[in-house]
């Protein structure tokens, strides 16, 4: 079983739309959470890291279930620069990099 | 800053060919890491180092060496290419304290034929 399992995608949604997406862990002693970005043949950037709490930068909300072991992000008001592919990380001990979500914004 | 710089972008080697892969970072930070990206994987972890000097395996490290005399460069060495080396290769450097936040560099695309 993988560590890090997100659904692939992609998401294609129109501008001003909002789109939301789910990460799933394996290791419920994870014990940080985030979302990096990676644009096409790019390196990834973090995004935000994701509280306990559930945590908002703008337009982005991440949020955190321990108890089902998943994190999400949700994307309001879509720009056609969020297209990209976005990238769950989990940390125990080291970082566990999930392969992505794709998401592309249409116009 | 110039950030986390890698050399070469893209490369070609055949079977059985040694090179390195350069990286060097100017943000003075302690850890280091590289990782490789496969279609459909999520980033997985080749070799890092806390420090100059300290160096440590990940959960892929056959087939690849490193090592770290400076805390500005990273190199990542390549012993005898094989056709499962074709990947993206990431640097990455974190401040310490931070390991989570780390910083990539451009990638180096390595094809082995």
């Amino acid at each position: 079983r993988k560590e890090v399992e997100q659904d692939p995608g992609p998401f294609n949604v129109p501008e001003g739309a909002t789109v939301a997406f789910n990460c799933t862990y394996s290791n419920s002693a994870s014990q940080s959470f985030f979302w990096y970005r990676q644009d096409c043949r790019k390196e990834p950037k973090l995004l935000m890291s994701v509280y306990s709490s559930g945590n908002e930068d703008g337009r982005f909300t991440a949020q955190l279930n321990r108890a089902s072991q998943y994190i999400s992000l949700l994307i309001r008001d879509s720009k056609l620069s969020d297209s990209a592919t976005y990238l769950c990380v989990v940390q125990f001990r080291k970082l566990s990099f999930g392969a992505g979500t794709t998401v592309t914004v249409r116009a | 800053n110039a950030g986390v710089t890698q050399t070469p972008k893209f490369q070609v080697l055949k079977t059985g060919q040694s090179m390195t892969l350069q990286c060097a970072q100017d943000m003075n930070h302690e850890y280091m890491s590289w990782y490789r990206q496969d279609p459909g994987m999520g980033l997985r972890l080749i070799h890092y180092s806390v420090g100059a000097g300290i160096t440590d395996q990940g959960e892929v490290p056959n087939g690849y060496n490193v090592s770290r005399s400076t805390t500005e460069d990273f190199p990542l060495r390549l012993l005898s290419a094989a056709p499962s080396q074709t990947s993206v290769y990431f640097c990455a450097s974190s401040p310490e304290g931070h390991f989570y936040e780390q910083y990539f560099g451009p990638g180096t695309r390595l094809t082995v034929t």
